[in-house]
């Protein structure tokens, strides 16, 4: 029973497009994120909720936008796609913001833009 | 700068070998620190978290030195499985912010 949990895994798609890819947690955890892994495999943070707020929104296009439907799922969606978009998406849950917090991670969304 | 630095190898060792990464932060004020694993088209897990006054999980063994600000990670008796790479993680300040490190490749070889 996956405990973080996204979809799509793999996404390929035409510049211009807009595009979604879900997430869900059944861990009861408190805050969820989106994480970007570039080429160079680089992890960025890009967003952050904590029961459904946005807390961190980092220099992030707002061609991306989050939502939470309830605290147990973050979706992201995608408008207008470019090239530099291609990457690999995560999303990770963690018990609460406070503390020394374990991110649980999704098994990621490759996305590449043609 | 950024907030989190590593060597990203890659790191070629013989198996049985004793291998050890660093890290380096520049955020004294950075409170918890992590060790993450990532396989090859995988997603990061937790390894270990690192504790002031180090800690040992097996043949891994962590620690921390706030004054020179980096934290190390140490493999002993290196296994073909070891293979993957290690990640730094640090928590900066604001509201539960974590630097990842751009990681560090260990190929252990036959």
């Amino acid at each position: 029973d996956t405990a973080v949990s996204q979809t799509p895994k793999y996404l390929v798609t035409q510049m211009g497009n807009d595009k979604s890819i879900k997430c869900e947690q059944n861990l009861g955890h408190d805050t969820m994120y989106w994480y970007k892994q570039d080429s160079k495999k680089f992890l960025k943070i890009m967003f952050s909720y904590n029961n459904k707020e946005l807390i961190i929104n980092e220099t992030v296009p707002n061609r991306f936008s989050p939502k939470s439907p309830d605290k147990a799922h973050l979706n992201l969606h995608i408008n207008s796609l470019e090239l530099g978009d291609s990457a690999v998406y995560f999303c990770a849950s963690s018990q609460s913001l406070a503390g020394a917090n374990v991110l649980t991670f999704g098994a990621g969304s490759r996305l590449t833009v043609l | 700068r950024k907030e989190v630095e590593q060597d990203p190898g890659p790191f070629n060792v013989p198996e049985g070998a004793t291998v050890a990464f660093n890290c380096t932060y520049s955020n004294s004020a950075s409170q918890s620190f992590f060790w993450y694993r990532q396989d090859c088209r995988k997603e990061p897990k937790l390894l270990m978290s690192v504790y002031s006054s180090g800690n040992e999980d097996g043949r891994f063994t962590a620690q921390l030195n706030r004054a020179s600000q980096y934290i190390s990670l140490l493999i002993r008796d290196s296994k073909l499985s070891d293979s993957a790479t290690y990640l730094c993680v640090v928590t900066g300040t604001g509201a539960n912010n974590l630097f990842f490190g751009t990681g560090t490749r260990l190929t252990v070889i036959p």
